[in-house]
């Protein structure tokens, strides 16, 4: 089955540190990859994604995200981060070439001190 | 405004009562979802549809039922079946097409008395 993992549950990060977040899969087709994100009180909403081209992409509020195919990975990564950027961020992975069917990952509470 | 609409925000299940949670949405989308949200597990796809009348499980499909007679509703029924359904449930839809995102209601959140 497909899978999908995000290796931290839970990063506390200051003002101003990079950010790296953690995301693999277990599906060995083409795939595409998505990062969605939960402020608090608000809806999830779509960060970034990959479908093709690029593997490096670029997604709101400075955010990109890397896909190596061959780690079957697709980290989340922000230089600089900012209070405003504490959320709950998902992983996702939708299988290509069928009908949209999403895996999300456990998801990653960050917590952004001021 | 274009989006979806869940109701109620709120919703508290007696034992052995089945409870209907709602969602309406307005973009024209095909394709509609429903996911349960758990502290921990991230989200996991109970139940989606690609078409109006047409309907598949996703992985955690015991215990709820859905139905999709217009395109714009898509409301899901937690059944007596459903043994531990308190949980965060979130409705989404798309127009279909894997390469495109997912937009999301503000959820309901289930709670048995």
């Amino acid at each position: 089955a497909q899978s999908v993992s995000q290796h931290n549950h839970h990063v506390i990060l200051s003002e101003a540190a990079s950010l790296e977040l953690g995301c693999n899969y277990s599906y060995g087709g083409t795939v595409n990859l998505f990062w969605y994100v939960q402020y608090p009180g608000q809806h999830l909403q779509l960060l970034l994604k990959y479908f093709s081209g690029d593997p490096l992409v670029k997604g709101i509020k400075g955010f990109e995200a890397e896909f190596i195919k061959s780690k079957f990975s697709f980290n989340l990564r922000k230089p600089s981060v900012q209070w405003s950027d504490t959320a709950e961020y998902f992983c996702a992975v939708d299988r290509s070439g069928g009908y949209q069917k999403v895996t999300f990952g456990t998801g990653t509470k960050l917590q952004v001190i001021p | 405004d274009g989006g979806i609409t869940q109701s109620p925000k709120y919703l508290f299940r007696k034992e052995g009562q089945n409870v209907t949670l709602s969602c309406e949405q307005n973009l024209n989308h095909d394709a509609m979802y429903w996911y349960r949200q758990d502290p921990g597990q991230g989200l996991r796809l109970i139940y989606y549809s690609q078409i109006v009348n047409d309907f598949q499980k996703g992985d955690i499909a015991e215990g709820y039922s859905v139905s999709r007679e217009k395109k714009e509703s898509f409301p899901l029924t937690v059944t007596s079946a459903q043994k531990n359904p308190t949980a965060f449930y979130l409705c989404a839809s798309s127009i279909g097409d894997p390469n495109e995102k997912l937009f999301f209601g503000s959820g309901t959140q289930l709670s048995v008395l």
